[in-house]
């Protein structure tokens, strides 16, 4: 009964491979997203989607690459790994439209390692 | 742009004490404000938030918050804490004028102590 799920939830691989972490969200939102949490905590958004539409893209390198097969799955691929993407990379889903007042339900995360 | 500072690192208190994790925020609009709570390796669970209204909101797990508009915080609060709420701690905020986004404070592990 996972409402938000990620695949896999630890990620070792070595630089310059590409990888992709997959979402997928059994609430029925329509908005899904991608958090990066650094070595220190810190969260930061990436991208949020809409109905399969790009609503948010930060400033994210854009080897980076979120696809929305449909409103239930939210995949991040990600090319040619740097060290410095090594983080915990979070999933969530919010109801509607993302608006202000939306609550965001998060997924377990996801342990990339990059060697 | 709108931020969110948690200024403690990390707060220790006993168990059966009061707990107070402290947020302030930095908006051009108007503020909606969002706590919520990390377990090790699990992800961010949703405590409470406040949109409009009574200024005390009452979340999962007996926490609470206060919304103060004059000294712009959101602290978040708990009279009896628990061992077991021991984790860590984000605030964030969505500011009307700055878009849908949810910006994030750094954190604040709490420590309760037997």
């Amino acid at each position: 009964d996972t409402a938000v799920s990620q695949t896999p939830k630890y990620l070792v691989t070595q630089m310059g491979n590409d990888k992709s972490i997959k979402c997928e969200q059994n609430l029925g939102h329509d908005t899904m997203y991608w958090y990066k949490q650094d070595s220190k905590k810190f969260l930061k958004i990436m991208f949020s989607y809409n109905n399969k539409e790009l609503i948010i893209n930060e400033t994210v390198p854009n080897r980076f690459s979120p696809k929305s097969p449909d409103k239930a799955h939210l995949n991040l691929h990600i090319n040619s790994l740097e060290l410095g993407d090594s983080a915990v990379y979070f999933c969530a889903s919010s109801p509607g439209t993302g608006g202000f007042t939306d609550t965001q339900y998060f997924g377990p995360g996801t342990r990339l390692t990059v060697l | 742009a709108q931020s969110v500072a948690q200024p403690e690192d990390q707060v220790n208190v006993a168990e059966g004490n009061p707990l107070t994790v402290k947020c302030t925020y930095s908006v051009s609009g108007n503020p909606y404000l969002f706590w919520y709570v990390q377990y090790p390796n699990r992800g961010l669970q949703f405590l409470l938030k406040y949109i409009t209204g009574d200024n005390l909101v009452k979340g999962s797990y007996g926490f609470e918050a206060e919304f103060n508009k004059s000294q712009t915080s959101f602290h978040l609060k708990k009279p009896s804490a628990l061992v077991s709420d021991s984790a860590l701690y984000f605030c964030a905020v969505r500011d009307t004028a700055a878009g849908n986004k949810l910006t994030f404070g750094g954190g604040t592990r709490v420590l309760v102590k037997p």
